[in-house]
């Protein structure tokens, strides 16, 4: 079975300037989330995704949004791009929303420089 | 933010040695998971706890969780070269389903 897969891997961008990533979960899997790792933060919830509905939210502003479509493919976008935006974007899926017992499988991330 | 911090920030060991890393939290949990994470790539689940669950094992990996002391810790026996990484525990609250992680372990295994 395919793990999660991100696209881009790499992505420089300049201040202003708006991204958007993909995350393809393992086949299956309903749930998407994102992450944010920056080595000041650490590791960070941005939102959770599960049937095209945000069911958690993380602390960020809004000019970070996200979306998911029918297949649970997931997409995030990033506006207005700053500096500190520059990060390790995770992406993970389980097959059920909810953690008490369910496990996340993370992709590789995506590598966001803003200059 | 942050929920937990993660005790040592970095320890470097000799191949076939234990490594021992401990992880403090802030909040009543419904579970501690521990991930690993290869230089800047993504993050690989080792192993989860419940908040009912004292010790759990897997493989070379042992993790204990005292609840009363809001800590944790993950022991790797006889380390491997391969253990090189960085080492996250990260917890879920109840009624706010997500993970929060600690600030990590970097394992560095010397051959």
């Amino acid at each position: 079975k395919a793990g999660v897969t991100q696209t881009p891997r790499y992505l420089i961008k300049t201040r202003g300037q708006q991204v958007t990533l993909s995350c393809s979960p393992i086949s299956g899997h309903r749930s998407v989330s994102w992450y944010q790792q920056t080595p000041g933060q650490g590791l960070q919830f941005l939102f959770e995704y599960f049937s095209e509905t945000q069911r958690n939210k993380g602390n960020f502003p809004g000019r970070f949004s996200g979306r998911q479509f029918s297949n649970s493919r997931s997409e995030m976008n990033v506006s207005t791009l700053e500096l500190g935006d520059s990060a390790l974007y995770l992406c993970a899926s389980s097959r059920n929303p909810g953690l008490q017992t369910d496990t996340q499988y993370f992709g590789p991330g995506t590598r966001l420089t803003v200059l | 933010s942050q929920q937990g911090e993660e005790d040592p920030q970095a320890l470097s060991i000799q191949e076939g040695e234990n490594a021992t890393m401990n992880c403090s939290y802030k909040t009543s949990i419904n579970n501690l998971q521990w991930y690993r994470q290869n230089s800047g790539r993504g993050l690989v689940h080792l192993i989860l706890i419940r908040s009912n669950e004292r010790e759990k094992h897997s493989g070379r990996l042992r993790v204990t969780l005292d609840t009363s002391k809001k800590s944790s810790s993950l022991l790797i026996t006889a380390s491997r070269a391969a253990d090189t990484a960085s080492y996250f525990c990260a917890t879920v609250n109840f009624g706010n389903e997500k993970l929060t992680f600690g600030t990590g372990t970097r394992l560095t295994i010397i051959p």
